[in-house]
C-alpha cells in the first residue's frame, strides 16, 4: 500500500515543492514517479526512485529508499501543475499512491 | 515512434463482456511485459492485469480474477483483455501500458496509450 502526502498543494510559480509517498513495507529502491495532467496518460518522470527518465527537465529529482521516498520540483514551472502519482514496483501488484494535485496559488 | 493504440470500449449493461486491444508499435512488443491499468472517473490509478512477455505468465487483482482475461498476439503486436460479467464498478478509462525494463511484470511503465472508456449501466 502507499500513501501520499499531500493530497493536494498550492503553489506558485518558481517554488520548491516536494511530496512525499510512503510505502507499508520496504521496496528497497523500486519507487517511480509520474505526471498526470487532465485528460492525458500519465508520463513517468523518475524510476528506481531517483534516475530521471530521458527527456524529463532536471528541476525533477527523486530520492528515498526503503519505506519512505520524496519528489522534489525545484523552481515550479507553469506547466508542472498537474497531478503526481508514486508506484510501487517490487511486487506484484505494482500499487500506485492516490496522486497528489498541485495547483497554482 | 513507439505507440500504444487502445480500442474496444464501450457503454455495456452489467453482466456483459467486452473486449479491449491495444495496438503496440515501435518497439519489439515480443520482448516485453505489458500490463492494463485503469482509472475510474475522478479516481487514481489501478493496475488491472500484466502478461510477461512470453504470454505463460499472467496475473489479475483480485476485484477482476476470474472475470477478466489478457492475453498477446505476438503476430499483429497486440494485447487484449477480454472482459466479461461486467459489473458498475469496472466503469473507468482503460489504458495499456508497457513495462520499462523488459519482461518484469511489475515495473516501471514507460509508455502509455491514450485510454479507451468502458461504461458498464443499464
Amino acid at each position: 500500500h502507499m500513501t501520499q502526502s499531500p493530497s493536494s498543494l498550492s503553489a506558485s510559480v518558481g517554488d520548491r515543492v516536494t511530496i512525499t509517498c510512503r510505502a507499508s513495507q520496504s521496496i528497497s529502491t523500486s519507487l517511480n514517479w509520474y505526471q498526470q495532467k487532465p485528460g492525458t496518460a500519465p508520463k513517468v518522470l523518475i524510476y528506481g526512485a531517483s534516475t530521471l527518465q530521458s527527456g524529463v527537465p532536471s528541476r525533477f529529482s527523486g530520492s528515498g529508499s526503503g519505506t519512505d521516498f520524496t519528489l522534489t520540483i525545484n523552481s515550479l514551472q507553469p506547466e508542472d501543475f498537474a497531478t503526481y502519482l508514486c508506484q510501487q514496483s517490487y511486487s506484484v501488484p505494482p500499487t500506485f499512491g492516490q496522486g497528489t494535485q498541485v495547483e497554482i496559488k | 515512434e513507439v505507440q500504444l493504440l487502445e480500442s474496444g470500449g464501450g457503454l455495456v449493461q452489467p453482466g456483459g463482456s467486452l473486449r479491449l486491444s491495444c495496438a503496440a508499435s515501435g518497439f519489439t512488443f515480443s520482448s516485453y511485459a505489458m500490463s492494463w491499468v485503469r482509472q475510474a472517473p475522478g479516481k487514481g490509478l489501478e493496475w488491472v492485469s500484466s502478461v510477461s512477455a512470453s504470454g505463460d505468465y499472467k496475473d489479475y487483482t483480485d476485484s477482476v480474477r476470474g472475470r477478466f482475461m489478457i492475453s498477446r498476439d505476438t503476430s499483429k503486436n497486440t494485447l487484449y483483455l477480454q472482459m466479461n460479467s461486467l459489473r458498475a464498478d469496472d466503469t473507468a478509462l482503460y489504458y495499456c501500458a508497457k513495462a520499462f525494463s523488459g519482461d518484469y511484470v511489475s515495473d516501471a511503465f514507460d509508455i502509455w496509450g491514450q485510454g479507451t472508456m468502458v461504461t458498464v449501466s443499464p
